[in-house]
């Protein structure tokens, strides 16, 4: 059974970089999947933000790609998220989750319990 | 970006009752769509993918259909543990997108 378990600050001053880092247990992040990031404001709905391949590739959400970088570090079975300049709007629950393919569709199977980032100074 | 609308944003029912919910996309993704449920305080859960195929482990109430540009979440016999919010998403661009989402709840 495939866990992700998000982790980092829970606390970003305006202006400053959000980093979080999604660890995977139950198998490999160097499988035939893509790894997202997902968030949540308060009360309201999903929003994707990018996702990575363990080679390194990425794509992400035109909205957010200017601030948004997204690695992987395949030697400790997780991947990262670093948001720049946030502001009180990337307030939010980030999950990871993993990308399931079937034909050309992308969808999220396992997901991480969600950790609540907030902008404040 | 393919912008999805569901409808109805709530809707209130009782325990056995039909409840369908429906997802617009601003452009045809073929079949290419999921449904979630989300529970308060809890990450959401995928319960079908390509329109009609049914997650491992899902109860066989719920179901899905469409293609194009019009789909629907059927849930045949409402359950307590099905009070929640349901969204859909595209999965036919690089760019993933979500519904609003739909709160059902108790009447």
């Amino acid at each position: 059974q495939v866990q992700l378990q998000e982790s980092g600050p829970g606390l970003v001053k305006p202006s400053g970089t959000l980093s979080l880092t999604c660890a995977v247990s139950g198998g490999s992040i160097s499988s035939s999947n893509w790894w997202s990031w997902i968030r949540q404001p308060p009360g309201k709905g999903l929003e994707w933000i990018g996702e990575i391949y363990h080679s390194g590739s990425t794509n992400y959400n035109p909205s957010l790609k200017s601030r948004v970088t997204i690695s992987v570090d395949k030697s400790k079975n997780q991947f990262s998220l670093k948001l720049s300049s946030v502001t009180a709007a990337d307030t939010a629950v980030y999950y990871c989750a993993r990308n399931f393919h079937y034909g050309s569709g992308s969808y999220f199977d396992y997901w991480g319990q969600g950790t609540l980032v907030t902008v404040s100074s | 970006d393919i912008q999805m609308t569901q409808s109805p944003s709530s809707v209130s029912a009782s325990v056995g009752d039909r409840v369908t919910i429906t997802c617009r996309a601003s452009q045809g993704i073929s079949s290419w769509l999921a449904w979630y449920q989300q529970k308060p305080g809890k990450a959401p859960k995928l319960l079908i993918y390509a329109a009609s195929s049914l997650q491992s482990g899902v109860p066989s109430r719920f179901s899905g259909s469409g293609s194009g540009t019009d789909f629907t979440l059927t849930i045949s016999s409402l359950q307590p543990e099905d009070f929640a919010t349901y969204y859909c998403q595209q999965a036919n661009s690089l760019e993933l997108t979500f519904g609003g989402g739909t709160k059902v709840e108790i009447k």
